[in-house]
């Protein structure tokens, strides 16, 4: 039972133009909530985050946003770029110390030129 | 400075033989976790070491072990393969104790298949 979901497997988007990714979570303990990228034959990389005494967090053109009572997040990109072509984990903590991250499966975007 | 290096970078095995992955962290870094990333998982937590002692276990079977050196860098090792263990294998490395969960810094993993 996936406590973390990423419906979509994989999103194209024109350039230039919004990329909308989805995360919904079932463990209403989470209170930490980030996204990863990951491009091929790389790591993942802390993209940004959010905690749940936020709604939105932004960061240049990345903006998260929680609906803690919905229990959804999701990842805006605006606009898009093909560099942002990559796979993004949403990842869940109960806990700022986080030892036990929970990850989603990823969805795979590709920003097309 | 050096990131998490991971050796090998691939690695095939085949069924029954068992395996050693070796993960050297961030210098200064005290905390290692490893996770298994497979298609439509996601990363799954296996176990995170901390100054040479387990301190997480996630929902693996004991075929799969690890351990910390003094100085930090950590092996990760998976007895009798499966098929099913054919997966991208990274770990993390934070400062430790008391690291928020945005301390955390990805090596590029091993990609382990099993034949």
């Amino acid at each position: 039972d996936q406590q973390v979901k990423q419906n979509s497997p994989s999103l194209s988007v024109q350039e230039g133009r919004i990329s909308i990714l989805n995360c919904d979570y079932t463990n209403s303990m989470f209170d930490y909530f980030l996204w990863y990228k990951k491009y091929p034959a790389e790591g993942p990389t802390f993209l940004i985050s959010i905690s749940s005494i936020k709604d939105k967090n932004e960061d240049g053109r990345f903006t998260v946003f929680l609906n803690k009572s919905a229990k959804h997040l999701s990842l805006h990109i605006v606009p898009s770029q093909p560099g942002d072509s990559a796979v993004y984990f949403c990842a869940a903590s109960a806990d700022n110390y986080g030892q036990n991250f929970v990850f989603g499966p990823g969805t795979r975007l590709s920003v097309l030129p | 400075k050096a990131g998490v290096t991971q050796t090998p970078r691939y690695l095939i095995k085949t069924r029954g033989q068992q395996v050693t992955l070796s993960c050297s962290p961030i210098s200064g870094h005290r905390s290692v976790s490893w996770y298994q990333q497979t298609p439509g998982q996601g990363l799954q937590f296996l176990f995170e070491y901390f100054s040479e002692t387990q301190r997480n276990k996630g929902n693996f079977p004991g075929r799969f072990s690890g351990r910390q050196f003094s100085n930090s860098r950590s092996e990760m090792n998976v007895s009798t393969l499966e098929l099913g263990d054919s997966a991208l294998y990274l770990c993390a490395s934070s400062l430790g104790a008391g690291t928020d969960i945005y301390g955390y810094t990805f090596g590029s993993g091993t990609r382990l298949t099993v034949v």
